[in-house]
């Protein structure tokens, strides 16, 4: 079956634009995860989605990021006027309900803020 | 401990040496442990999920072992393999939350 998908790869952005990166969860996945992983770093948590309730998002880094799952299912996390600071991996994870479930994840979206 | 942290932060070996890495995690409010593996332009690779002192677990040439009172994870590789070569990661869930808090990882090069 297919696994968690993301696009676009890869986007390089210039300094103030706004970008949305797409993530398409494993089907029947009520959990997604945002992960951001800089250069040289382990993934740090972004935010949380319980079908289409945003129940954590304690580890988006300032409010010029947002992310949305309207409809429980493909999610959206947006950067608005990126940052160099931005650049980044950012991961996507989707799991079954429950705690004890894996979280499966995607390629990752690589940023690129020039 | 306050950090999940790991090491070393890379490791290079010969194809057929054993090789182990170690994972720190809080021991505090502790739920599960989890281990990924994560080759270069793909997708993290889950290989296993631990919740009780004293879990072990193998696939294949791979096994880890959990210790939940004093906070510590191994991971062990038996005869490495050149396509072994990846970062591996691990990540502690605490408390009943579903975020992930991950170490930097070890980097492990298998040379032929």
């Amino acid at each position: 079956g297919a696994g968690v998908s993301q696009s676009p790869r890869y986007k390089v952005a210039k300094r103030g634009q706004d970008v949305a990166l797409r993530c398409d969860p494993i089907s029947g996945h009520v959990s997604l995860f945002w992960y951001q992983q800089a250069l040289g770093q382990g993934p740090e948590f972004l935010t949380y989605f319980q079908n289409e309730a945003q129940l954590d998002k304690s580890g988006l880094p300032s409010d010029r990021f947002f992310a949305e799952r309207p409809e429980g299912s493909v999610s959206t996390l947006k950067i608005q006027r990126t940052q160099q600071e931005d650049s980044a991996v950012y991961l996507c994870a989707s799991s079954l309900a429950g705690l004890t479930y894996e979280q499966y994840f995607g390629p990752g979206t690589r940023l690129t803020v020039t | 401990i306050l950090n999940v942290e790991q090491s070393p932060q890379s490791l290079h070996v010969q194809e057929g040496d054993s090789t182990n890495f170690t994972c720190s995690f809080p021991s505090s409010n502790f739920y599960a442990l989890h281990w990924y593996r994560w080759e270069t332009a793909k997708s993290p690779e889950a290989l296993f999920v631990m919740t009780l002192n004293g879990d072990e677990k193998k696939k294949g040439r791979i096994s880890a072992t959990l210790n939940t009172k004093e906070g510590y994870s191994y991971l062990y590789i038996k005869g490495s393999q050149p396509e072994d070569s990846a970062t591996y990661l691990c990540a502690s869930r605490s408390g009943n939350t579903g975020k992930l808090i991950f170490g930097q990882g070890t980097t492990l090069q298998v040379k032929p």
